[in-house]
């Protein structure tokens, strides 16, 4: 089984400072890692995925994430915010084999003020 | 043209009743998926299936029973509506066993009175 924390419920940032939404797992089997961003009242759209290769992806909207195996993270950055920016974000993961169901965090929300 | 699409967007009904939501897809995926977001936005899987077969099944009430009529549609109907079921039902969709993002609906908000 697989767990997702995001240790941040909500992240307060000013317009076009950077910022930063962490995220941690725990697998007993390799995994891979997504990123999605949930705008009121409306769906979740896929901000980035790591499957494999270079551990820095780079998503839409400016944002990227690093994969660090050994701390078992995937950290989520964008270098300067927009007040558009201002969602929930989650973190997620599925396994290579078995269930094939995303397994979320618990969301962080992102409030930019001007 | 929308690739995963829910209805009702909104649902308002009194406890007792039976109620559906429907979902289609137009990707081509092999795999539905339902997801449920409590009010604290927690979201966690609740059934998916694959090529019409139910692959997954969460410890959900019995009163929740999904129904593939073929790949491209998943529809969740539940009998006897609690105050509890209140929340946002996403339906999404994948194709299994390739290195594919699901891709979800708009969500429907469930409101028991």
């Amino acid at each position: 089984a697989q767990s997702v924390t995001q240790l941040d419920s909500q992240v307060p940032v000013f317009e076009e400072a950077p910022v930063e939404l962490r995220c941690n797992y725990s697998s007993s089997v390799s995994v891979y890692l997504f990123w999605y961003v949930q705008y009121p009242n409306q769906g979740l759209q896929l901000l980035l995925k790591y499957l494999s290769g270079s551990t820095l992806v780079k998503g839409i909207n400016g944002f990227e994430a690093e994969f660090n195996k050994s701390q078992t993270s995937f950290h989520l950055r964008k270098p300067s915010v927009h007040i558009s920016d201002t969602a929930e974000y989650f973190c997620a993961v599925i396994d290579h084999t078995g269930r094939r169901a995303l397994t979320f965090g618990s969301g962080t929300r992102l409030q930019v003020q001007p | 043209d929308t690739a995963v699409s829910q209805t009702p967007k909104y649902l308002v009904t009194q406890m007792g009743n039976d109620k559906s939501i429907k979902c289609e897809q137009n990707l081509g995926h092999d795999t539905m998926y339902w997801y449920k977001q409590d009010s604290k936005k927690f979201l966690k899987i609740m059934f998916s299936y694959n090529n019409k077969e139910l692959i997954i099944n969460e410890t959900v009430p019995n009163r929740f029973s999904p129904k593939s009529p073929d790949k491209a549609h998943l529809n969740l109907h539940i009998n006897s509506l609690e105050l509890g079921d209140s929340a946002v039902y996403f339906c999404a969709s994948s194709q299994l066993h390739k290195n594919t993002e699901a891709f979800f609906g708009q969500g429907t908000r469930l409101t028991v009175v």
